[in-house]
């Protein structure tokens, strides 16, 4: 079974604050990806990376930056909080299939508070 | 610019019923779509695909249909179950692209 864990369901910072999400998934996948959910916008895609050191940018990617110093792991990093960034923060991972698209497996999700 | 939509945020269904949730898309590069299912305080999990070379795929109780003149696709649900209540997502995604384009959801309440 494929298993997508993140480091944190709930936090609670304070705007202006850095703050790290991390994603662990242990199926050697190559493309991994952070979305936000907000209600009535579905998922939308912040950053995505399809190798070590790889990332590419989302539809979304102002006010976060991301690392993959591993393949198992990808970090999102808000590098100054802001109430906006209030969300669900979920990750997902897929293997690379060349030119056939493969379902992601999510995480379970952070569910960030700024204040 | 939304490329994936689903028009009906929520939809309530008896049970025993069938539930169709709808999805449309803009990008006729698409040619791989996915539907999700989302509990409250869970990450998405996968339910059911389809190729652009196909126009319907049957797993169990789910069935997604494809018209691709129309650029749009419906998830089937039948018969109803309580445990079918949570979020749907239709997602989308073009050949050779890695990522998916989402949806806004679709929450699906099933009644006793």
């Amino acid at each position: 079974d494929v298993k997508v864990t993140q480091s944190s369901r709930y936090l609670v910072k304070r705007t202006g604050e850095k703050v790290f999400l991390e994603c662990v998934q242990d199926m050697d996948h190559e493309n991994m990806f952070w979305y936000r959910q907000d209600p009535g916008l579905g998922l939308r895609l912040i950053y995505f990376s399809y190798d070590v050191k790889m990332k590419e940018k989302g539809d979304i990617p102002e006010g976060y930056s991301v690392s993959r110093e591993k393949k198992e792991r990808f970090s999102l990093i808000l590098e100054s909080a802001s109430t906006n960034q209030t969300s669900m923060y979920l990750c997902a991972s897929s293997p690379f299939m060349g030119a056939l698209v493969y379902e992601q497996y999510f995480g379970p999700g952070t569910r960030l508070t700024v204040t | 610019d939304q490329q994936v939509k689903q028009n009906s945020p929520s939809l309530s269904v008896q049970e025993g019923r069938i539930s169709i949730l709808n999805c449309d898309y803009t990008n006729s590069m698409f040619d791989y779509f996915l539907w999700y299912k989302k509990y409250p305080a869970e990450g998405p999990t996968f339910l059911i695909s389809i190729s652009s070379i196909k126009d319907k795929n049957e797993d169990g109780r789910f069935t997604v249909f494809l018209n691709k003149s129309a650029k749009h696709l419906s998830l089937h649900i039948v018969p109803s179950q309580p445990g079918d209540s949570a979020v749907y997502f239709c997602a989308a995604s073009a050949e050779g692209a890695q990522k998916l384009v989402f949806g806004q959801g679709t929450r699906l309440t099933i009644n006793p």
